[in-house]
């Protein structure tokens, strides 16, 4: 199976800040990264599909980018409601498998 | 609106079987694959099972492989997802998603969305 290891684990940032979430696959996996938000109690919302592209709707603040085995997911100008847990996840071969999650918390 | 419902979780004893079921509305459901993802409590997400539009092949994450059972009704838009020989590990927020795909330049790409509420699973011991 193919392992996915975001890091951090965990990052503080205030409201208009820029963050950077890795996403690391243990083979490469092309372009074949989305990237999910999940808020509390609430499931997940698709963001990013083939590492860069960004779903319809969603704000440009998000951007994704990476091939073969290192991908960033970034935002720009955090806003309040972007505090959540981010997922990646690889759509190359079942089994799909998802990294550990980043917890963006508020400082 | 697209939405998929998810339903049929509850507390069930270890070896136990449950059926989960998702509806879906406001898409053509038979063109589409479909998945499971779950969600033990406080945990991170793990994909469960993916069928294809007919139904003519499934996949199976190698934790549930030989124990749940992806099938679907196209006549009906649901999706059937049957848990035999259930053990504690199983518990979790079960969620049924919806795997668009794309070709982007010659390369079909596939992802999750939209997702269903979730339902819990709940085995004890």
């Amino acid at each position: 199976d193919i392992q996915m290891a975001q890091s951090p684990s965990s990052l503080s940032a205030s409201v208009g800040d820029r963050v950077t979430i890795t996403c690391r696959a243990s083979q490469s996996i092309t372009s074949h990264l989305n990237w999910y938000q999940q808020k509390p109690g609430r499931a997940p919302k698709f963001l990013i599909y083939a590492a860069s592209r960004l779903q319809s709707g969603v704000p440009s603040r998000f951007s994704g980018s990476g091939s073969g085995t290192d991908f960033t997911l970034t935002i720009n100008s955090l806003q309040p409601e972007d505090f959540a847990i981010y997922y990646c996840q690889q759509s190359y071969t079942t089994p799909y498998t998802f990294g550990q999650g980043t917890k963006l918390e508020i400082k | 609106e697209v939405q998929l419902v998810e339903s049929g979780g509850g507390l069930i004893q270890r070896g136990g079987s449950l059926r989960l079921s998702c509806e879906a509305s406001g898409f053509t459901f038979k063109d589409y694959w479909m998945n499971w993802v779950r969600q033990a409590p406080g945990k991170g997400l793990v994909w469960v099972s993916r069928i294809n539009e007919d139904g003519t092949y499934t996949a199976y994450a190698d934790s549930v492989k030989g124990r749940f059972t992806l099938s679907r009704d196209n006549a009906k838009n649901t999706l059937y997802l049957q848990m035999n020989s259930l053990r504690v590990e199983d518990t979790a927020v079960y969620y049924c998603a919806r795997g668009p795909r794309m070709a982007v330049a010659g390369t079909w790409y596939t992802w999750f969305d939209p997702w269903g509420q979730g339902t819990l699973v709940t085995v004890s011991s």
